[in-house]
């Protein structure tokens, strides 16, 4: 089956750093995926990491272990903006050989000054 | 370059009727896929395009749903008759290609908040 699991909420104040994380188990994994999602709109794409390591861009970087089906969101100096929703999505081959994604529920981060 | 757009932006309807969404991708991208999120539940996947094509459908919930893409450009996706347990987010997504080695993201537009009463 496919399962991706990643916490409800977090909590953190501006100027740090948090990490956010998700697990996954997927059957044809090719690729995982973090969107940022602001309420009422449409999620944007932030990262993609297929290969184990650290993806860095600007503030945002994001880790993968395929071997442990972990991976991680880290946010460096946080800004009010930054207050969303964090989704993690893993790319699933399906059975067609196309490519769907699978997503966990989110992580709704709130920054408070 | 004009983003995924979705019309209407918010549909409510009573139980039994039909509501039609659009969605219209990216210029060029080829993919077209429909999402829909249930309060509460993660993002779950319905269907995949590629043009005109249906590549694949296993997500639709069940015959009440159907989806069109007349020419490879817009999408259509109908519930008819729409029941309660329709109501959520439907969000389309388009990326300009899928093959097992593409990188290519998925853009998603900003969704149709649908409420069945």
């Amino acid at each position: 089956g496919q399962n991706i699991d990643q916490p409800t909420e977090m909590t953190a104040t501006e100027g740090a750093i948090v990490q956010i994380n998700c697990t996954y188990q997927t059957s044809g994994f090719n690729g995982l995926f973090w969107y940022q999602q602001h309420a009422g709109e449409a999620p944007t794409f932030l990262s993609y990491n297929v290969l184990d390591g650290l993806e860095e861009k600007g503030r945002f970087s994001s880790f993968l272990s395929r071997s442990k089906g972990y991976s991680y969101l880290l946010l460096k100096e946080l800004q009010m903006k930054d207050s969303a929703s964090y989704l993690c999505a893993v790319r699933d081959r399906g059975n067609t050989g196309f490519q769907k994604l699978v997503f966990g529920t989110g992580t709704r981060l709130l920054v408070s000054p | 370059e004009a983003g995924v757009t979705q019309f209407p932006s918010h549909s409510v309807i009573e139980k039994g009727q039909t509501v039609t969404l659009r969605c219209d991708p990216i210029s060029g991208h080829d993919n077209l896929y429909w999402y829909r999120r249930v309060m509460g539940k993660e993002i779950k996947f319905l269907l995949h395009f590629v043009k005109e094509s249906k590549q694949d459908e296993s997500g639709m919930p069940n015959n009440r749903f159907l989806a069109e893409r007349t020419g490879g450009t817009y999408s259509t996706l109908k519930v008819q008759p729409a029941e309660l347990e329709d109501s959520g987010v439907y969000f389309c997504a388009s990326s300009q290609a899928s093959g097992f080695a593409s990188t290519y993201e998925q853009y998603f537009g900003p969704g149709t908040r649908l409420t069945v009463t």
